[in-house]
């Protein structure tokens, strides 16, 4: 049982440059989530999916595209990296909201982004 | 204004020391109360959750809030140097169809022998 894996652990990208981030969990949760982590900002939400086929907006969308074609999967694409994209990006699942263990985010090791 | 303020630190601090961490927040439909540990280059993981006011004892560990004030605290006792993380307060409200999760900005903690 892995839990949540992100692949890769570390990229380096040009600025205009493309590229996709994988995450992937192993405990059949609903929910999956992007964050991103920037010092003195915490964690921030990019996007997130309630279920394979669906996802939605979070706090700072902007920039990023997220696909959820297998549950178990969820892709996170940068179209053409700015260096404002530089940051560590977590991926996070849960199992539906409900009962307060339900609500538990899981959290991967993180992808470190670095946009030149 | 942040919906979640916490002092990022650092904090260092003698092993064996109590220590006191600290988040205040704006947003009075926040239901649930989370405090997550982050070890260097490594995800958060999830170290306690409540959601009443009150305190929360686990070990070493007691997670306090005080939902009148909008002020949590997480206190660990006798800590060790295996303490040494940043610690992450979170808040949970639902909103746009889930539970909206936000994060303060995490204290950076150190406990030296």
């Amino acid at each position: 049982n892995a839990g949540v894996t992100q692949t890769p652990k570390f990229r380096v990208l040009k600025t205009g440059q493309s590229m996709t981030l994988l995450c992937a969990q192993d405990m059949n949760h609903e929910y999956m989530y992007w964050y991103r982590q920037d010092p003195g900002m915490g964690l921030r939400l990019i996007h997130y999916s309630v279920g394979e086929g669906t996802t939605a907006k979070g706090e700072v969308p902007d920039g990023y595209n997220v696909s959820r074609l297998k549950k178990q999967n969820f892709l996170l694409g940068l179209e053409s990296a700015a260096p404002s994209q530089t940051s560590v990006y977590f991926c996070a699942s849960s199992r539906k909201p409900g009962a307060m263990e339900e609500e538990t985010q899981y959290f991967g090791p993180g992808t470190r982004l670095l946009v030149l | 204004q942040k919906e979640v303020e916490q002092d990022p630190g650092p904090l260092s601090v003698p092993e064996g020391a109590i220590v006191s961490l600290n988040c205040t927040y704006s947003n009075s439909a926040f239901q649930y109360f989370m405090w997550y540990r982050q070890y260097s280059r490594k995800g958060p993981e999830l170290l306690m959750y409540t959601y009443s006011s009150g305190n929360k004892e686990d070990g070493r560990f007691t997670a306090q809030v005080d939902k009148s004030s909008k002020y949590i605290s997480l206190f660990i006792r006798d800590s060790q140097p295996s303490d040494s993380a940043t610690y992450l307060c979170a808040m949970s409200a639902f909103s746009g169809g889930y539970n909206k999760l936000i994060f303060g900005a995490g204290t950076r903690l150190a406990v030296h022998p």
